[in-house]
């Protein structure tokens, strides 16, 4: 089976660090989500890619949080500098224009 | 007011009974819906598509109202195997297609 490769799995870091997740999405989608989960919030969109090119990330604060897509096999999901308040599951989905989404295992990021 | 709502839960139910969810979305422009499950501690994964004639797989039926901008799902016979999170899904047509999830309704079966 086809799948969305995410990584860290899991990320414990310190207040203040840079935190990068990655992705790989399955080849031949052409669309990336990436979602933050936490449970006071459920499923948050941060941003999102079509071909490569960001449509919209204004779920995203914007002052610490980037996204990119430097490549088609490759999204990034970039915090700095991290606060307590990020810590939370973060998923990268990947899909066809309107089909449904395929969803990485997510990363668990703890901000102390 | 968020664009996809949904009550959520819990909802605690013995085996076999019937359970019904529902979801609310605020953006008319939406223009596909479906429902994904979230098992504990794992990624979302789709459940079933939704259409504005319904549809049915097994023992879960989805409806879709667009003039009131609703969707339900129904589970009949439920299992213990069902206990999970229902998250109701709109996609929004703007320059490309823009996932919204609910916040999930939280089932739990008991035997």
């Amino acid at each position: 089976d086809a799948r969305v490769t995410q990584t860290p799995r899991d990320k414990v870091t310190e207040m203040g660090q840079e935190v990068t997740m990655r992705c790989q999405p399955i080849l031949g989608h052409n669309t990336v989500f990436w979602y933050r989960q936490t449970m006071m919030q459920g499923l948050e969109l941060l941003a999102y890619f079509r071909n490569r090119a960001p449509l919209d990330d204004s779920g995203m604060p914007k002052d610490r949080f980037s996204a990119e897509m430097p490549d088609a096999t490759l999204a990034t999901l970039k915090i700095q500098p991290s606060e307590p308040r990020d810590s939370a599951v973060y998923f990268c989905a990947s899909g066809t224009g309107a089909n449904v989404l395929t969803f990485g295992a997510g990363s668990r990021l703890t901000v102390l | 007011r968020k664009e996809v709502e949904q009550d959520p839960g819990p909802f605690n139910v013995p085996e076999g009974a019937t359970v019904a969810f529902n979801c609310t979305y605020s953006n008319s422009a939406s223009q596909s819906f479906f429902w994904y499950r979230q098992d504990c501690r794992k990624e979302p994964k789709l459940l079933m598509s939704v259409y504005s004639s319904g549809n049915e797989d097994g023992r879960f039926t989805a409806q879709l109202n667009r003039a009131s901008q609703y969707i339900s799902l129904l589970i009949r016979d439920s299992k213990l195997s069902d206990s999970a999170t229902y998250l109701c899904v709109v996609n929004l047509m703007t320059g490309g297609f823009k996932t919204i999830f609910g916040a999930g309704t939280r089932l739990f079966v008991k035997a």
